[in-house]
């Protein structure tokens, strides 16, 4: 069984200050591994993708992976007001030559306070 | 930008009723997915689709679902005799490669079982 782990906040962050999301993954097979962000209603819009350990930039984002301990973050860094939406961990394990669906997390709700 | 396109936005349906939710991926792409959120909880995956065959599914996926790509350009998700437990919004996907980054959400369709 696959699980997607994520602490479901909500977390409150004050703008312009670091916001950090953690994922915990189960599945050792897993191989890519995902931040999607995604707004009351909308649907999910990705953010971050990463495949090898470290860290990952993209602009105000950073993700990082830690296989050995299977945990995914999502750094944003001057965080903004409009960062405020839940945030989706997700994972994906390629069994070779399909297409493989994504197990996500339940998502942190995030709050950026003006 | 190129984007998916689903249709209808909401559906309300009678419990036992047949209902078709209709997807256009994002043209170049040849793999496509169905994945559900019920109200309040994660994103599910339910079926993923390359060359005019299921890929994999989940255990959601069960006989009352089928999918199918019916012309060169839609992509249906079919649930045969709706549930209560079906009501949820659906999200359809695409994306160029299997575990390919780039999986592009569809904006959904808000179902309602009654």
């Amino acid at each position: 069984q696959k699980e997607v782990e994520q602490n479901s906040g909500p977390l409150s962050v004050p703008e312009g200050a670091i916001a950090s999301l953690n994922c915990t993954y189960s599945d050792r097979g897993s191989q890519s591994f995902f931040w999607y962000r995604q707004y009351s209603g909308k649907s999910p819009e990705l953010i971050m993708f990463i495949y090898s350990n470290g860290d990952k930039e993209d602009g105000r984002f950073t993700a990082q992976l830690n296989k050995a301990s299977q945990y995914v973050s999502l750094l944003i860094r001057d965080s903004q007001p409009s960062d405020s939406a839940t945030y989706l961990c997700a994972v994906v394990q390629l069994s070779g030559g399909g297409a493989d669906g994504l197990t996500f997390g339940k998502g942190t709700h995030l709050i950026i306070q003006p | 930008e190129p984007e998916v396109t689903q249709t209808p936005s909401h559906q309300v349906t009678q419990m036992g009723q047949e209902v078709i939710l209709r997807c256009v991926p994002i043209s170049n792409h040849l793999y496509f997915y169905w994945y559900r959120q019920i109200l309040g909880q994660k994103v599910e995956f339910l079926v993923s689709f390359y060359n005019n065959e299921i890929s994999e599914k989940s255990e959601i996926f069960d006989d009352q679902f089928s999918v199918e790509r019916p012309d060169g350009s839609n992509f249906t998700l079919k649930i045969r005799s709706t549930k209560l437990e079906d009501s949820a919004m659906y999200f359809c996907a695409s994306s160029e490669k299997a575990g390919g980054p780039r999986k592009y959400f569809g904006p959904g369709t808000r179902l309602l079982v009654l």
